[in-house]
């Protein structure tokens, strides 16, 4: 079955810790993308990646980082700097010009 | 401003009801139109998706798009328990990276059996 794999379901992150949250498709879609979404919010835009090698911000960047070494692969770090992580994360992938399809989230909470 | 606004609800309907979702939006540059179902704890799930103004229809779901108004709606008939959910609008443009999309910040419907 193609799709969005992300893990994992849920993560605990301590004060000065960073922390990374995986996304992997097997969708052979060359774009990836990163969001946030806080209870009551839309998806804000973190960062996203239209191929191997090369990404660019989105509108909420800071104290996030990525890599995208695989076509299939595309993970998040949330670094210390980012003070205000716990939030859910969702990752998604598309072809171009055509919609976005989703994974199902990570959650992330500080301990 | 935000770029796409959307109704906030929460939106409360009796099991066979119309619903009807709507987003504004004030970039005249979007094309392509999107409507998503979010459930609790899950990734959203594309519904609809249309290309410019116009309607589509699959099943029970009718998207609008009204260009000249800059507004989009989605319709469900006969609405269902297993219809409430979190729907999300999105939009992006031609041209640019047109997978970015913009997103409303979605509107929570429960119905009622």
């Amino acid at each position: 079955d193609g799709g969005i794999t992300q893990s994992p379901k849920y993560l605990f992150r301590k004060e000065g810790q960073n922390v990374t949250l995986s996304c992997e498709q097997n969708l052979n879609h060359d774009a990836m993308y990163w969001y946030r979404q806080d209870p009551g919010q839309g998806l804000r835009l973190i960062y996203y990646s239209q191929i191997v090698n090369d990404f660019q911000k989105g509108d909420i960047a800071e104290g996030y980082s990525v890599s995208r070494e695989k076509k299939e692969s595309f993970p998040l770090t949330v670094t210390s700097a980012q003070k205000n992580p716990t939030a859910f994360y969702l990752c998604a992938s598309s072809i171009t010009r055509q919609p976005q399809h989703f994974g199902d989230g990570t959650r992330l909470s500080i301990l | 401003q935000k770029e796409v606004e959307q109704d906030p609800g929460p939106l409360s309907v009796p099991e066979g009801a119309i619903v009807s979702l709507n987003c504004t939006y004030s970039n005249s540059a979007f094309q392509y139109f999107m409507w998503y179902r979010q459930y609790s704890r899950k990734g959203p799930e594309l519904l609809m998706y249309t290309y410019s103004s116009g309607n589509k229809e699959d099943g029970r779901f009718t998207a609008q798009v009204d260009k000249s108004s800059k507004y989009i709606s989605l319709f469900i008939r006969d609405s269902q328990p297993s219809d409430s959910a979190t729907y999300l609008c999105a939009m992006s443009a031609e041209g640019t990276n047109a997978g970015k999309s913009t997103f409303g910040d979605g509107t929570t419907l429960t119905v009622k059996p």
